[in-house]
């Protein structure tokens, strides 16, 4: 198993621009997630899924979205780069089950930067 | 709601020193705890979680952490660091739903001095 892939590891954009940025899994996760990770202020979190079809906002949603067709695949696209989205972008992935406890496992990250 | 906080934003040690690493929560219900570390340039990944039992829970590379219920803690020690451990910590609360997102501190970065 490959596990939580990400691609790309590194991007530079203009301000204005927009990519997006792929995740792909392999472990028949229902639950996928994205965060951003700025320097002392830990993980937050932008948006979630719990199955294909189904996403949610989490705490920092604005200026992203995300679509969920498959289960393997949950890109999250930034359609108007901004300075403020200069960061380290994490997808996890986790299984469901009957409770939280199951652990989370994330993509290696890509590291953006909007100039 | 639930919140955690990670009282040090770093902690330099010297090589084969032991280390505790602090970590409060609050939750108005009862959680899952988890402890993540991040290497350099990773992903984060499981260290170590406690559901329940024995309230001391270990990882296989020496760091051990204990739940206490009264104080709302979950500290990570380790009583002999090595140059390999210097990485990102991140402890983690989840509820009991499966529904549940994982709430994640803002981390303590472990530096190791030779």
């Amino acid at each position: 198993n490959a596990g939580v892939t990400q691609t790309p590891k590194f991007r530079i954009l203009k301000i204005g621009q927009s990519m997006t940025l792929q995740c792909t899994q392999d472990m028949n996760h229902n639950y996928m997630y994205w965060y951003r990770q700025d320097p002392g202020m830990g993980l937050k979190l932008i948006y979630y899924s719990v199955g294909a079809g189904i996403t949610d906002k989490g705490e920092v949603p604005n200026g992203y979205n995300v679509s969920r067709s498959t289960t393997e695949d949950f890109p999250l696209r930034l359609e108007l780069a901004a300075p403020s989205q200069t960061s380290v972008y994490f997808c996890a992935s986790r299984p469901s089950s009957s409770g939280g406890f199951d652990e989370q496992f994330f993509g290696p990250g890509t590291r953006l930067t909007v100039l | 709601a639930q919140s955690v906080t990670q009282l040090d934003s770093q902690v330099p040690v010297f090589e084969e020193a032991p280390v505790e690493l602090r970590c409060n929560y609050s939750s108005s219900v009862s959680v899952y705890l988890f402890w993540y570390v991040q290497y350099p340039n990773q992903g984060l990944q499981l260290l170590l979680k406690y559901l329940s039992g024995s309230t001391l829970v270990e990882s296989i590379n020496g760091f051990e952490a204990e739940f206490n219920k009264s104080q709302t803690s979950f500290h990570l020690r380790k009583p002999s660091v090595h140059i390999s451990d210097t990485a990102e910590y991140f402890c983690a609360v989840s509820g009991y739903s499966s529904a549940s997102k994982i709430i994640f501190g803002s981390g303590t970065r472990l530096s190791i001095r030779p």
